[in-house]
């Protein structure tokens, strides 16, 4: 079974304040993990993806997330936050042999001040 | 040219009554999925076809049924609408294990 576990469901940062988003993820298989953005009122769109191959990942909006397998972790980051962030941000975990079941964390809302 | 849309956007009905939702993907995907939102943001899957074959039907009430006449449509009909069946509900489309598209949403309201 695979779960997936987002370390604070609210983060506020300043505005060109660094920005780091918590996953965790559990995968007795190698894990495929992604980093979706929903701004309000508004479907899922994806940020960025590991499948295999590098492990420093890098996605649209200049965020990137780095996939730690002896942390299992896949934390998200952007160097600088822009007021167009603030969004809820979903980790995401799924593997080649779970018939297309993908596991979604319970969502990070993200605040930035000005 | 939406890549997955929904109709309607919005639903507001009362207790009892019968409800579909429409979905189609023009992505040539094989398969397609049915989200549940709640009003905490947490998104669980419901069921998800392959090809017009239902490959995942997760604890859902016998109420919801999901058809796919083909390929690029997955309808969500429920019966006997209930008050906890409000939340926003997500099509989704996929190829094979990689990324999900989402739908923009259809936000149910029961009263």
């Amino acid at each position: 079974a695979q779960s997936v576990t987002q370390l604070g469901s609210h983060v506020s940062v300043s505005e060109g304040a660094l920005v780091l988003l918590r996953c965790n993820y559990s995968s007795s298989v190698p894990p495929y993990l992604f980093w979706y953005v929903q701004y309000p009122n508004q479907g899922l769109q994806l940020l960025l993806k590991y499948t295999t191959g590098a492990t420093l990942v890098k996605g649209i909006n200049g965020f990137e997330a780095e996939f730690k397998k002896s942390e299992t972790s896949f934390h998200l980051t952007k160097p600088s936050a822009h007021m167009s962030d603030a969004a809820e941000y979903f980790c995401a975990v799924t593997s080649y042999s779970s018939a297309s079941k993908i596991i979604f964390g319970s969502g990070t809302r993200l605040s930035i001040r000005p | 040219d939406t890549a997955v849309s929904q109709t309607p956007k919005y639903l507001v009905t009362q207790m009892g009554n019968d409800k579909s939702i429409k979905c189609e993907q023009n992505l040539g995907h094989d398969t397609m999925y049915w989200y549940k939102q709640d009003s905490k943001k947490f998104l669980k899957i419901m069921f998800s076809y392959n090809n017009k074959e239902l490959i995942i039907n997760e604890t859902v009430p016998n109420r919801f049924s999901p058809k796919s006449p083909d390929k690029a449509h997955l309808n969500l009909h429920i019966n006997s609408l209930e008050l906890g069946d409000s939340a926003v509900y997500f099509c989704a489309s996929s190829q094979e294990q990689y990324e999900q598209y989402f739908g923009p949403g259809t936000r149910l309201t029961v009263t």
